[in-house]
């Protein structure tokens, strides 16, 4: 069993400064990685697929990078609807890792 | 538009058994498959199961394999999954999920639907 872990628990940070977020496994997913984020209240929406692609409808200023076991989302430039938590999320057996709060002070 | 609606939520005894439904619309049901996924409160989600577009090929998580069972009605564009034995730890929103058809495998999850809640408690 393929295992996530994510870091850190929490960011805080200002608009308009770069988050970056880690997502490990626990041996190699070759590309096959997913990153969701969950606004309070809502489901999950999917924003990178298969490490590096964004889905449809997602802004330029997150993207996605990494391979086999360790993988980075990245906000840009962060605005205040970015506060939620990430997850990311193995294919295989579709396994979600623990999550990343950002917060937005 | 995509549109994913889950419902049959409520508060459950342990032991006892319900079926969720979801219903679709804005999409080709029969040409997808779909996933159920349930998010225990202030936990992060777990996948729960995963069923083909014809209805054939289904997988589950380990913690519910041989409790619930997912199946679809493609002529009704709906999704079901079949939760026996109840148990408290199975206190969750649920929802369903639609293959994002896009991807190297096309089957990541996008969208969601909002959820109903399950909750086993005597």
């Amino acid at each position: 069993e393929i295992v996530l872990a994510q870091s850190p628990a929490t960011l805080s940070l200002s608009p308009g400064e770069r988050a970056t977020l880690s997502c490990r496994a626990s041996q190699s997913v070759s590309r096959h990685l997913a990153w969701y984020r969950q606004k309070a209240g809502q489901a999950p929406r999917l924003l990178i697929y298969d490490t590096s692609n964004r889905a449809p409808g997602i802004p330029a200023r997150f993207s996605g990078s990494g391979s086999a076991t360790d993988f980075t989302l990245t906000i840009s430039s962060l605005e205040p609807e970015d506060s939620a938590v990430y997850y990311c999320q193995l294919r295989s057996g579709f396994a979600f890792g623990p999550g990343t709060k950002v917060e937005i002070k | 538009q995509v549109h994913l609606v889950e419902s049959g939520g409520g508060v459950f005894q342990p032991g006892r058994s319900l079926t969720l439904s979801c219903a679709a619309s804005g999409f080709d049901f029969s040409a997808y498959g779909m996933h159920w996924v349930r998010q225990a409160p202030g936990k992060g989600p777990e996948w729960v199961a995963v069923i083909s577009f014809h209805g054939i090929n289904k997988y589950y998580a380990d913690s519910v394999k041989g409790r619930f069972t997912i199946s679809r009605d493609n002529s009704k564009s709906t999704l079901y999954l079949q939760m026996n034995t109840l148990r408290p730890e199975d206190t969750a929103v649920y929802y369903c999920a639609k293959y994002s058809d896009y991807g190297e495998h096309g089957d990541w999850l996008d969208p969601w639907g909002q959820g109903t809640l399950v909750t086993v408690s005597s």
